[in-house]
């Protein structure tokens, strides 16, 4: 059975503070997408890594993949409240045509 | 990237009934998915669409129950038939462009009564 898993399933972290989201998925990927969803919005797509080693950053956010361990990481530094939202890891695995199996995502609350 | 539009975007609607949802993309892709959010929950694929060819539903989802239609490239329709209120939700359409980056339409939030 298919299965990604991120942990924490809820953060809640200070303004200023680093903290890092995990996603272990259980077969050999294609590919891993992070995506954010804010409450009632649909899902605002954040990064898409390739291949392993890939780190991708944009603003606080910065996204690696470790297919070896089948792990991707998504590490937020200095939070500001405006990340807070939810945070789904995805994964696309070896053929199977690009369709997408989600993580149960993590509810990230920035407080001031 | 891809722009997506989905109608309605929201509905209520009663038991037993059903509804099609629209998704359409502003320009021509070879696969769309539906996906389906419940309350509080990550998204679960129910089919993929091909233009072309029958749709291919994931494991726990049926045509009779979710028909789907894919007649040209940058359009497809989902169907939630013979409704309950397990079906409440929220339905969403994606595609792939180039370079592996996929799309989500805004979604169609659907209760049913």
């Amino acid at each position: 059975e298919l299965k990604v898993e991120q942990n924490p399933l809820f953060l809640s972290m200070q303004e200023g503070k680093n903290y890092t989201i995990y996603c272990n998925y259980s077969t050999t990927s294609d590919r891993l997408y992070w995506y954010r969803q804010d409450p009632g919005k649909s899902l605002e797509s954040l990064f898409v890594l390739l291949s392993n080693g890939a780190v991708k950053q944009e603003g606080r956010l910065m996204a690696s993949l470790d297919t070896k361990a089948r792990l991707s990481t998504l590490h937020i530094t200095a939070a500001v409240h405006d990340l807070s939202a939810t945070y789904f890891c995805a994964e696309s695995h070896t053929g199977t045509a690009s369709k997408l199996t989600f993580g149960t995502g993590t509810r990230l609350q920035v407080t001031l | 990237s891809a722009v997506i539009s989905q109608k309605p975007s929201r509905d209520i609607c009663q038991r037993g009934t059903s509804l099609t949802i629209q998704c359409q993309v502003d320009s021509q892709v070879t696969m769309m998915f539906w996906y389906r959010q419940q309350p509080g929950q990550s998204l679960t694929l129910i089919a993929t669409a091909n233009q072309g060819s029958e749709a291919t539903y994931e494991s726990g989802f049926v045509i009779d129950k979710f028909p789907i239609s894919r007649p040209n490239l940058t359009f497809s329709t989902l169907t939630v038939s013979n409704m309950s209120p397990e079906d409440s939700s929220i339905y969403l359409c994606s595609v792939e462009t180039g370079h592996y980056e996929q799309y989500f339409g805004p979604g169609t939030r659907l209760t049913v009564t």
